[in-house]
C-alpha cells in the first residue's frame, strides 16, 4: 500500500534557528506533493505544493521544500523559525492515475514547537 | 482564495443521539468533497468521498450506515453521525477541490476548520 512517513513526531527548536521536517513516501510513480500546517482546533492550511518542474518549491511564511525523486522525499525547511510557526505540519501525497482521484494520503504529522 | 466553511466548530452530544456536520464551499462549486477524521495526536484518515448528486464512496472500514453523507448541492455536503457513541468522539474535517484549475490531480484541497465532536 502507498504510504507517507514523517520521521519525526515532534521537533523542538529555538526561535531563529533553522528547521527541517522530514517526509518520505512509498512509491516513485507520478506524485503530487503537499505540505499543510494545522493550528490547534483548526483545519489545514496549504503551505506549498510540488506538481512538476523545479524540485525546490517555495511556500508561504518563508517555508520551502525540496522534491527528491531518487530518495522519494519531500522535506520541509525554514532557515529561521518564529514562535508563530509552532503548529503541527502534515506532508501529503496524491498519487496520479487509477482510483486515486483527489485523494490525499497524509503522513502522521510533526509537531513543531518553537521556544523563545 | 477558496474558502470552505464547516459548522459547527464544536459539538457535545449524548450517546445515542445523531449529529449533523455541514461543509460549505463559499466561493466555488465543489462537485467533490472529502471527509476526514483525526484522532488525537494522529494523522487525518479519509472517511469518504462525497459526490454531488450521487452516493458517497466510503473508505474501507468506515460504516456507511453510521456516517451518512449527503451532497445535495454543489456547495454543501453534510456528514451525519448516527447513534453516536463515545468512541465516535473525534475531530472531523471536510475538504474540497476548487474546480476549473488545470487538473484536479494537482489542485490542493481546501479544508474547513473542523468540528470537534464529543459524545458523552
Amino acid at each position: 500500500a502507498q504510504s507517507v512517513t514523517q520521521l519525526d513526531s515532534q521537533v523542538p527548536v529555538f526561535e531563529e534557528a533553522p528547521v527541517e521536517l522530514r517526509c518520505n513516501y512509498s512509491s516513485s510513480v507520478s506524485v503530487y506533493l503537499f505540505w499543510y500546517v494545522q493550528y490547534p482546533n483548526q483545519g489545514l492550511q496549504l503551505l506549498l505544493k510540488y506538481l512538476s518542474g523545479s524540485t525546490l518549491v517555495k511556500g508561504i511564511n518563508g517555508f520551502e521544500a525540496e522534491f527528491n525523486k531518487s530518495q522519494t522525499s519531500f522535506h520541509l525547511r525554514k532557515p529561521s523559525v518564529h514562535i508563530s510557526d509552532t503548529a503541527e505540519y502534515f506532508c501529503a501525497v496524491r498519487w496520479a492515475g487509477g482510483t486515486s482521484y483527489g485523494k490525499l494520503t497524509f503522513g502522521q504529522g510533526t509537531i513543531l514547537t518553537v521556544h523563545p | 482564495g477558496a474558502v470552505v466553511s464547516q459548522h459547527p466548530s464544536r459539538v457535545i452530544c449524548k450517546s445515542g443521539t445523531s449529529v449533523k456536520i455541514e461543509c460549505r464551499s463559499l466561493d466555488f462549486q465543489a462537485t467533490t468533497m472529502f471527509w476526514y477524521r483525526q484522532f488525537p495526536k494522529q494523522s487525518l484518515m479519509l472517511m469518504a468521498t462525497s459526490n454531488e448528486g450521487s452516493k458517497a464512496t466510503y473508505e474501507q472500514g468506515v460504516e456507511k450506515d453510521k456516517f451518512l453523507i449527503n451532497h445535495a448541492s454543489l456547495t454543501l455536503s453534510t456528514l451525519t453521525v448516527t447513534s453516536a457513541h463515545p468512541e465516535d468522539s473525534s475531530f472531523y474535517i471536510c475538504s474540497a477541490i476548487k474546480p476549473g484549475t488545470s487538473s484536479s490531480y494537482n489542485s490542493p484541497l481546501h479544508f474547513g476548520n473542523g468540528t470537534r465532536l464529543t459524545v458523552t
